[in-house]
């Protein structure tokens, strides 16, 4: 079974709906992340969590939301998508001692 | 801030040697990440380089020289299956919490052809 699961794997939606992109792990980590990826701009921090108490933005936090409902699950929001958001998403896991980071299989989100 | 650039894409042939490099400006230094990311796949780890120096592992090896802010890896014996791309990531200042700052590079999509 994969260490770090993402939920669901493709998504095509409509600009001003509510979607929720999950993740689960089961590598034991505290530490989680939220990524997206285009083409030519490679991989930005959205959000992340040391643990279930703590939440931190990232680099491009506008127009996302998180919530750590567990040490294991760790979910982002986009509250009213919009197109430009159309984008790769990576979950990622880290240990607290050298921050190797290990990334979910990524979710595919198209907004019309 | 935190300035991190590799070339954008290489090409080279299946069983011959290709050095993919690394240069970066940070606030702080504390480790360099190479990860490689197939088309559509998530990113894996590869390497990781704290001090200067050579790692080797297997066909692949990493070099660090952090007085240069320069980091390469090596890919020996490409086989096809290594065409991919291949992303450098910085850990760089601490930033509370027992956490460093982690940049990614763009990333080097190599092609590895017949």
């Amino acid at each position: 079974d994969a260490d770090v699961t993402q939920t669901p794997r493709n998504r095509i939606t409509k600009t001003g709906k509510r979607i929720m992109l999950e993740c689960s792990q089961t590598k034991g980590h505290d530490r989680m992340y939220w990524y997206r990826q285009d083409p030519g701009l490679g991989l930005r921090l959205i959000y992340y969590s040391f643990d279930v108490k703590d939440i931190n933005k990232g680099e491009i936090s506008d127009g996302y939301s998180v919530s750590r409902q567990a040490q294991a699950k760790f979910s982002l929001s986009l509250e009213s998508a919009i197109p430009n958001q159309t984008a790769l998403y990576f979950c990622a896991t880290s240990d607290s001692s050298r921050e190797t980071q290990y990334f979910g299989p990524g979710t595919r989100l198209l907004v019309l | 801030g935190q300035n991190i650039d590799q070339p954008t894409e290489m090409t080279a042939t299946e069983g011959a040697i290709v050095q993919i490099n690394c240069t970066y400006q940070t606030s702080g230094f504390n480790g360099l990440f190479w990860y490689q990311q197939h088309a559509g796949e998530a990113p894996t780890f590869l390497s990781y380089n704290v001090l200067d120096g050579l790692e080797e592992k297997g066909r692949f090896s990493s070099f660090l020289s952090r007085s240069k802010g320069y980091s390469y890896l090596l890919l020996k014996e490409l086989q096809m299956k290594d065409s991919a791309s291949y992303l450098c990531a910085v850990r760089g200042a601490y930033s509370g919490a027992g956490s460093y700052q982690l940049t990614f590079g763009k990333g080097t999509k190599l092609s590895v052809i017949p």
